[in-house]
């Protein structure tokens, strides 16, 4: 079974653009949520999705954006690029038992 | 707001070491904990899960977690560790929202 892929790996934005982040999730899982990882604040939830709806949001400002396919993949926007905001950002899938499954994350640098 | 707290942010050990990784959860009610690995290089995968049950649980790679909810802990644990045990580890909690809440992680070196 393949696991969670997540594209791009790396990518390099400067401030003020903005950026797509896609994930598709373990075939079957339906719930894909989303985390930040820095070394600063560690493993943050950013969002999760189930069946195209978002069942949960973090404490992110309105910059952060997600959304689910009818195939169950998701993408997450960052509009207006702040330093800030370079970070690991992980795709996690789940069958809905409770349990994630990681992608191996988008490593975003922003200038 | 709830919070996990790894008091252990680095740990040096010899191979064959006993390992304990202190894991303590703030949520006093029904809650889901994990424990979570990163080698180097690599995505995070889970180690061992407690939903309900037994609080001992076992994971992969002869891990154990023992959940004490008088304690609010939830200690990660191994008998004898080996170079390749080498990794950060995350314990972290779901309270039901299916939004895990981590810990800041500990860093284990084990030394050959």
């Amino acid at each position: 079974k393949a696991g969670v892929t997540q594209t791009p790996r790396y990518l390099i934005k400067t401030r003020g653009q903005q950026v797509t982040l896609s994930c598709s999730p373990i075939s079957g899982h339906r719930s894909v949520s989303w985390y930040q990882q820095t070394p600063g604040q560690g493993l943050q939830f950013l969002f999760e999705y189930f069946s195209e709806t978002q069942r949960n949001k973090g404490n992110f400002p309105g910059r952060f954006s997600g959304r689910q396919f009818s195939n169950s993949r998701s993408e997450m926007n960052v509009s207006t690029l702040e330093l800030g905001d370079s970070a690991l950002y992980l795709c996690a899938s789940s069958p809905d038992t409770g349990e994630l499954f990681f992608g191996e994350g988008s490593r975003l640098t922003v200038l | 707001a709830q919070s996990v707290s790894q008091h252990n942010h680095h740990v040096i050990l010899s191979e064959a070491a006993s390992l304990e990784l202190g894991c303590n959860y703030s949520y006093g009610g029904t809650v889901n904990l994990f424990w979570y690995v990163q080698y180097p290089g690599q995505h995070l995968q889970l180690l061992l899960k407690y939903f309900s049950g037994d609080p001992l649980v076992k994971g992969i790679k002869g891990f154990e977690a023992e959940f004490i909810k008088s304690k609010f802990s939830f200690n990660l644990r191994k008998p004898s560790v080996q170079w390749s045990d080498t990794a950060e580890y995350f314990c972290a909690e779901d309270t039901g929202r299916r939004a895990l809440t981590f810990g800041s992680g500990t860093r284990l070196q084990v030394q050959p």
